[in-house]
């Protein structure tokens, strides 16, 4: 399995903080990928990395910020929680032409 | 902008074959995906198709057409085990962008 990690693995936080959900690859890929999942909705794209400093909004953005000083590390950042953005997150990273890997998976819960 | 759409739910018999649907609209094609999800877990990757044509995997088979937009995953000889979520996925443009379809629900009976 490819080497993808996610940090934490499960968070529960307060309306109103800014939570940041870690990424780290050591399989050297070019992309990366922030997910959000839930019922009803499958995968929704929140943001994605094409390279270092090289960022994208995907379907779901409002609310998330990304970065990626460092190819084996992407972050995503929710600079002021509400509840709506309750939701397991997926982190995926891949080269072109091959497959995304993904990571285990952050259950994020805002009271 | 991309849209990809497969079927909500699939119902199967254990030892069967099932098909599961899948068309998309992209702008911009570099390939298409489908991963297995169980409940509770991260999707893993089942098969991917760049070309036009059938590609074959033990008991799973990916087949794509991209002048028509669609793709289909046949399972066979069913197992217990295959009930999951499939899901769809397709990567367009020169940023490597990757989107999924909402997944298909396939439930195995006995």
């Amino acid at each position: 399995d490819a080497g993808i990690t996610q940090s934490p693995r499960h968070k529960v936080t307060e309306t109103g903080t800014p939570v940041t959900l870690r990424c780290h690859q050591t399989e050297n890929h070019r992309y990366m990928y922030w997910y959000r999942q839930d019922p009803g909705h499958g995968l929704r794209l929140i943001h994605y990395s094409y390279g270092v400093k090289d960022t994208d909004k995907g379907e779901v953005s409002d609310g998330y910020s990304v970065s990626r000083s460092k190819t084996e590390d992407f972050l995503l950042t929710l600079e002021s929680a509400t509840s709506s953005q309750t939701s397991v997150y997926f982190c995926a990273s891949g080269s072109t032409n091959t497959e995304a890997f993904f990571g285990q998976g952050t259950r994020l819960t805002v009271v | 902008g991309q849209n990809i759409d497969q079927p909500t739910e699939m119902t199967a018999t254990e030892g069967a074959i099932v098909q599961i649907n899948c068309t998309y609209q992209t702008s911009g094609f570099n390939g298409l995906f489908w991963y297995q999800q169980h409940a509770g877990e991260a999707p893993t990757f089942l098969s991917y198709n760049v070309l036009d044509g059938l590609e074959e995997k033990g008991r799973f088979s990916s087949f794509l057409s991209r002048s028509k937009g669609y793709s289909y995953l046949l399972l066979k000889e069913l197992q217990m085990k295959d009930s999951a979520s499939y899901l769809c996925a397709v990567t367009g443009g020169a940023t490597n962008k990757l989107i999924f379809g909402t997944g298909t629900l396939l439930a195995v009976q006995p």
